[in-house]
């Protein structure tokens, strides 16, 4: 089994500032078979980024992801009010499909 | 736009099967694309459950294997978990999500809105 780990486990930022999350895996992730979500409170979490560095549709292009084997980073270029949130990575190449323990990105 | 939808019982008691469907609008289950189950205990992050394909080929996440069954109905486009022999650690919202292509490169990129299952007597 693939173990993300993922840091910082929160990061204090205030709107306008880049921010940038890391996802460590215990071993390397086939064809950078890794995503990226963000959950807000109550909702279900949504798809930002796949194939590493892929943005899903619709998600604007201050996110963007990078990285191989088994480091990898997703990075917001400027946030927005909407991007406070937890997100979480998950590597898809092999079963079980593991998720990262998440990071929170909070105003500060 | 496809859609899932999550269903099933709030409550379980102790030592009983928690099954939940998940019925699926816009796609068909039987598509080159994997059905799968995610929770997420309160307060706490997302765990991976397990998967299913139309073709009936299913993967687990082996914390839950011995207890655990996803099965997929082409007929109704719908496919179903089932958890047996519960305790209050399976306390969780359910998520069933499409984790688009036959390959699992795209991610999970539709969700349904999870159901809250309590394990409790």
């Amino acid at each position: 089994e693939i173990v993300l780990t993922q840091s910082p486990g929160t990061l204090s930022l205030s709107p306008g500032e880049r921010a940038t999350l890391s996802c460590r895996a215990s071993q390397s992730v086939s064809s950078s078979y890794l995503a990226w979500y963000q959950q807000k409170p109550g909702q279900a979490p949504r798809l930002l980024m796949y194939g590493a560095s892929s943005r899903a549709t619709g998600i604007p292009d201050r996110f963007s992801g990078s990285g191989s084997g088994t480091d990898f980073t997703l990075t917001i270029s400027r946030l927005e009010p909407e991007d406070f949130a937890v997100y979480y990575c998950q590597q898809c190449g092999s079963s079980p499909r593991t998720f990262g323990q998440g990071t929170k990105v909070e105003i500060k | 736009q496809v859609q899932l939808q999550e269903s099933g019982p709030g409550l379980v008691k102790p030592s009983g099967t928690l099954s939940l469907t998940c019925v699926v609008s816009g796609d068909s289950i039987s598509s080159s694309n994997w059905w799968s189950w995610v929770r997420q205990p309160p307060g706490k992050g997302l765990e991976w459950i397990g998967e299913t394909y139309h073709t009936g080929s299913t993967n687990y996440n082996p914390s839950l294997k011995s207890r655990l069954i996803i099965s997929v109905d082409k007929s109704k486009n719908q496919f179903s978990l089932e958890l047996t022999s519960v305790t209050a650690a399976d306390t969780a919202v359910y998520y069933c999500a499409r984790a688009r292509g036959a390959f699992h490169y795209y991610g999970m990129d539709v969700w349904g809105q999870g159901t809250t299952v309590t394990v409790s007597s």
